[in-house]
């Protein structure tokens, strides 16, 4: 069955910081990955996808991921954070040819102004 | 368009209290899913569905029945309430391109408590 680990439960950064959030899953087949953001008392939204192709995906805010298949990795990342990334962070998987939609356990990022 | 819409936002249930939570999508998408968010655990799939008519049975199903009689409706069902399920809920809303899963869009989530 496929699983999605998330290492860093919680991270504080000062502006201006590089951030990177890690994320590994476990299946030995194709998958598509994803990470989500979710601002307090809101709802997820969509950072970026990895489906195929470039390992080095570009998202929204600044906000890239590579996806290692090796590593079985697609570590977040951002060159300098802001205040308003102040968030929880979920890295998704879905196993190609499956519909379950699997979530890890998010990451708190705090940034001090 | 409203996107994906979850009712009630808030309720507060008495053990052994039944209720159901209704999420209504507005995106003609055939994948439909329920998640409960709890602190330091994320979100664990409960059920979902990929078309009308049908389920599947997620990661933590046990106490939760659902159903998708209407494309655009997946609702939950908590026939007899635990403390245990208080959480928050979420329902989601996937869109497909041909049979793969792409982006989830979320409802503003659902918190309930049971005392």
């Amino acid at each position: 069955a496929q699983s999605v680990s998330q290492h860093n439960h919680h991270v504080i950064l000062s502006e201006a910081a590089s951030l990177e959030l890690g994320c590994n899953y476990s299946y030995g087949g194709t998958v598509n990955l994803f990470w989500y953001v979710q601002y307090p008392g809101q709802h997820l939204q969509l950072l970026l996808k990895y489906f195929s192709g470039d390992p080095l995906v570009k998202g929204i805010k600044g906000f890239e991921a590579e996806f290692i298949k090796s590593k079985f990795s697609f570590n977040l990342r951002k060159p300098s954070v802001q205040w308003s990334d102040t968030a929880e962070y979920f890295c998704a998987v879905n196993a190609i040819g499956t519909y379950k939609y699997i979530f890890g356990t998010g990451t708190r990022l705090k940034v001090l102004a | 368009n409203a996107g994906v819409t979850q009712t009630p936002k808030f309720r507060v249930l008495k053990t052994g209290q039944s209720m159901t939570l209704l999420c209504a999508q507005d995106m003609n998408h055939e994948y439909m899913y329920w998640y409960r968010q709890d602190p330091g655990m994320g979100l664990r799939l409960i059920h979902y569905s990929v078309g009308e008519g049908t389920t599947a049975k997620g990661e933590v199903p046990d106490g939760y029945n659902v159903s998708r009689l209407k494309k655009q409706n997946f609702l939950l069902g908590l026939e007899s309430a635990a403390p245990s399920q208080t959480s928050v809920y979420f329902c989601a809303s996937i869109l497909d391109r041909r049979d793969r899963v792409t982006e989830a869009f979320f409802g503003q989530g659902t918190r309930l408590t049971v005392v």
